[in-house]
């Protein structure tokens, strides 16, 4: 089956640009989406990228997909205490109606 | 702009007790999902509904049922309960296929 992975922890210093990565291997993914999970919340859809796009850009955030090596990344520019959070990426598989599959996460930690 | 509601935020069950998570959405979306989060593991589909009166199982279906009881309400029924459905449960709702899902905060479910 499908399968995504994340690195589980990230910690950067305030001002500082945060890169986390994400890897997946379904190669019919049409949409690959980035949600962002504060503490005691439900998860906030922060961008989306579709599969024959190679870079998105939305104020401080920044979407690269490679899909030759299934490689999604998000850029936050600018890192704030409020960036501080568990992000998601999530993979959308061609057709199979509108199902996601979920990396595990990663917490990103904003230090001063 | 309530967008996707989920009853209870909270509840403790004994082993072997049942227990419907309502959701609802105010956004008139087509499709709607129940997942549940477990430390490590990201987010796990249960069952979804791609539109309404209609219901598919997702990747972890065992031990519940799910009822669409219109277009906007979408109910996770936990028949007997089990220590290991201990978990965070969300609901999430999209308008139509390829279009992103939208989460609901969750409800924290504890089974003792």
């Amino acid at each position: 089956g499908e399968d995504v992975e994340q690195s589980l922890f990230l910690s950067v210093r305030e001002g500082d640009s945060s890169v986390i990565n994400c890897t997946y291997t379904d190669s019919s993914s049409t949409y690959l989406y980035w949600y962002k999970q504060e503490p005691g919340a439900g998860l906030q859809l922060l961008t989306y990228i579709f599969s024959n796009m190679d870079m998105k850009q939305d104020q401080r955030l920044t979407v690269l997909l490679n899909k030759k090596d299934k490689h999604l990344s998000l850029r936050i520019a600018d890192t704030q205490t409020g960036d501080s959070a568990i992000y998601f990426c999530a993979e959308k598989e061609e057709g199979g109606g509108n199902k996601l599959t979920f990396g595990t996460g990663t917490q990103l930690k904003v230090e001063l | 702009n309530a967008g996707v509601t989920q009853t209870p935020k909270f509840q403790v069950l004994k082993t072997g007790q049942s227990m419907t998570l309502q959701c609802a959405q105010d956004m008139n979306h087509n499709s709607m999902y129940w997942y549940r989060q477990d430390p490590g593991m990201g987010l796990r589909l249960i069952y979804y509904s791609a539109s309404e009166g209609t219901t598919d199982k997702g990747e972890v279906p065992n031990g519940y049922n799910v009822s669409r009881l219109n277009k906007r309400e979408f109910s996770l029924r936990l028949e007997s309960a089990a220590p290991s459905q201990t978990s965070v449960y969300f609901c999430a709702s999209s308008r139509e296929n390829n279009q992103p899902q939208h989460f609901g905060d969750g409800t924290r479910l504890s089974i003792l």
